[in-house]
């Protein structure tokens, strides 16, 4: 069975700070992995994703995130936050093999950027 | 033009009753989930469908039916609500079955009381 650990519920952070958002997962076959951003009332965007290749990948809004699979980790990073990145942060992944292409998701994580 | 639409957005009604949500993509996809997101904003998956096929019943009530009439809709009814479904539903659509990348609705805040 696949499971996702977001390792922080909260994270907050001042404008213009770096921040990272920690993701672990567990799984006995290869993943697809996957950062979702929800603002508030709204649904879920696709950040970046993990597919295979390059294990670091860059996403929308100056995300990036970077492939471990030693460490079994895809952290999201970004070196300079703004007020608009306060949201939710969901971490998810799928087995490329089950063909029922469901997604499970972490806990997420809810950053908060102040001024 | 919305990629996938969920109707209604908000949901207010009374235990027992029953009721539907719709979906709709146009994205030519094969495949359209249903994902409940509770109060501790937890996002699991209910359903998944390809080419109105059910692929994908996570252990979900009777209680819950989806109906697929087509690949661009995918539609949720509910019998006998309960409390405990006060919850927003998530409606999703990928290309194929192997999930590279899934679009999903606004989403439906269903509270009952």
């Amino acid at each position: 069975a696949q499971s996702v650990t977001q390792l922080d519920s909260q994270v907050p952070v001042f404008e213009e700070a770096p921040v990272e958002l920690r993701c672990n997962y567990s799984s006995s076959v290869s993943v697809y992995l996957f950062w979702y951003v929800q603002y508030p009332n709204q649904g879920l965007q696709l950040l970046l994703k993990y597919l295979s290749g390059s294990t670091l990948v860059k996403g929308i809004n100056g995300f990036e995130a970077e492939f471990n699979k030693s460490q079994t980790s895809f952290h999201l990073r970004k070196p300079s936050v703004h007020i608009s990145d306060t949201a939710e942060y969901f971490c998810a992944v799928s087995d490329p093999y089950n063909q029922g292409g469901k997604l499970i998701f972490g806990q997420g994580t809810e950053l908060s950027v102040k001024p | 033009d919305t990629a996938v639409s969920q109707t209604p957005k908000y949901l207010v009604t009374q235990m027992g009753n029953d009721k539907s949500i719709k979906c709709e993509q146009n994205l030519g996809h094969d495949t359209m989930y249903w994902y409940k997101q509770d109060s501790k904003k937890f996002l699991k998956i209910m359903f998944s469908y390809n080419n109105k096929e059910l692929i994908i019943n996570e252990t979900v009530p009777n209680r819950f039916s989806p109906k697929s009439p087509d690949k661009a809709h995918l539609n949720l009814h509910i019998n006998s609500l309960e409390l405990g479904d006060s919850a927003v539903y998530f409606c999703a659509s990928s290309q194929k079955r192997v999930n590279t990348e899934a679009f999903f609705g606004q989403g439906t805040r269903l509270t009952v009381v």
